[in-house]
């Protein structure tokens, strides 16, 4: 089944100590996205590529950075975690077509930051 | 700028009643979405509306777009336990392929 794949689903990473998610999809969709997402809020949309371009939302910390070496994989990392940034982190994908507008999510990574 | 009001944000209620989750934006959108999440995993998608006036049904879940393409609505016959999660209304419009989001709603089906 076409899906989009969170890993590791768990981490569990130390103040100021750099982490890296990663989220894979075999869906072939141009464009992929990483939320934060804080106890039963919405995600909140951290920046998305479409293809090789990255799209950066105005208010995301520059302690956050993605990498997407290839259609498939995309990466969040995290230079230096702090307490706030304890959080669930999803990814999703959506085929990038105006007025075409599903996104499918993985699973999600819940980061605790120690 | 686009903005999607949801409402409640938080329900709690008896298993077997019936209960209405309303997204409702000042703003026209092409499509609106409706997403389920359970504790601890991502959000999936319930269902797309399109056209104005648009009812679907899933189940014991009814969705319907509001005539002028402004507000949804989520009703939820008989709510059962495993209804419990996170509801979140997203809505997009033709120049994009981004979505909107709604604050969520919380509900709780207590047994």
């Amino acid at each position: 089944d076409a899906m989009v794949i969170q890993n590791p689903r768990y981490q569990v990473t130390q103040f100021g100590k750099p982490v890296t998610l990663s989220c894979s999809q075999t869906l072939n969709h141009n464009v992929m996205y990483w939320y934060q997402q804080k106890s039963s809020q919405a995600p909140k949309l951290l920046f998305h590529y479409y293809d090789k371009d990255f799209n950066n939302e105005a208010d995301t910390p520059d302690n956050f950075q993605s990498r997407r070496p290839n259609t498939s994989f995309c990466f969040l990392d995290i230079r230096s975690p702090g307490l706030g940034d304890a959080a669930m982190y999803l990814c999703a994908t959506s085929r990038g077509l105006a007025g075409i507008h599903e996104q499918f999510f993985g699973p999600g990574t819940r980061l605790t930051v120690l | 700028t686009q903005l999607l009001e949801q409402s409640p944000q938080f329900l709690s209620i008896q298993e077997g009643e019936n209960l209405t989750v309303y997204c409702n934006s000042s703003s026209v959108f092409s499509s609106l979405q409706w997403y389920r999440q359970e504790p601890g995993e991502g959000p999936v998608l319930l269902v797309t509306v399109v056209t104005g006036g648009e009812v679907k049904k899933l189940k014991r879940l009814t969705f319907q777009f509001g005539d002028a393409r402004k507000d949804s609505s989520l009703h939820i016959t008989a709510a059962q336990t495993g209804d419990t999660g996170l509801y979140l209304c997203a809505g997009g419009t033709d120049s994009n392929y981004q979505l909107i989001w709604g604050a969520g709603t919380k509900l709780i089906i207590k047994p």
